[in-house]
């Protein structure tokens, strides 16, 4: 089983609506995580920690819960450039799990 | 803050050549920095962990003969490809642990990646 398991997707919406990414976890002593964002032939860049208590950054929050091992993302008024593949990570141990990543299309 | 860089950014060499690749934490020290590779479409794969001072760990499947590892200071982490084959052609990306957003976590900053192409 996998460390992390997210839905490849894609997820194909149209510009200002609003989508919803979950991704698992398998293990509950994972300390951290984090979502991050890649565009196509680039590195993946950070977007945000998840924090228990969910956070809150502009059009994006996220969420963990512990309990049902689940992390995820909500993405409100979607814009083209948030086109992108959404990697979902988990930190235990000194090692970083990384999701295969969720594909998002927003279309005009 | 918390940037990396990575030279260089493209490489076609023969098969048979060794290549170079650096990665540097610019305005963070980094004690771990991570190498990974991908290769299109697919989702990142961890090669091997470096760890300053100390040999990499290397993943499962991943030949440290083939892959050499040197981390020698807190802001720059080597990765040689050594004889290079066009198997070896793909993007490979490293990664520096640092600091978190809003002094909280600590998490992992890519470096903008290398693109390999073996002929």
């Amino acid at each position: 089983r996998k460390e992390v398991e997210q839905d490849p997707g894609p997820f194909n919406v149209p510009e200002g609506a609003t989508v919803a990414f979950n991704c698992t976890y398998s293990n509950s002593a994972s300390q951290s995580f984090f979502w991050y964002r890649q565009d196509c032939r680039k590195e993946p860049k950070l977007l945000m920690s998840v924090y228990s208590s969910g956070n809150e950054d502009g059009r994006f929050t996220a969420q963990l819960n512990r309990a049902s091992q689940y992390i995820s993302l909500l993405i409100r008024d979607s814009k083209l450039s948030d086109s992108a593949t959404y990697l979902c990570v988990a930190y235990n141990f000194n090692k970083f799990y990384f999701g295969s990543g969720t594909k998002l299309n927003v279309k005009p | 803050g918390a940037v990396v860089s990575q030279h260089p950014s493209w490489v076609i060499c023969k098969s048979g050549t060794s290549v170079k690749i650096e990665c540097r934490s610019l305005d963070f020290q980094a004690t771990t920095m991570f190498w990974y590779r991908q290769f299109p479409k697919q989702s990142l794969m961890l090669m091997a962990t470096s760890n300053e001072g100390s040999k990499a760990t290397y993943e499962q499947g991943v030949e440290k003969d083939k892959f050499l590892i040197n981390h020698a200071s807190l802001t720059l982490s080597t990765l040689t490809v050594t004889s290079a084959h066009p198997e070896d052609s793909s993007f490979y990306i490293c990664s520096a642990r640092g600091p978190g957003l809003a002094g909280r976590w600590e998490t992992q900053y890519f470096g903008p990646g290398t693109r390999l192409l073996v002929l």
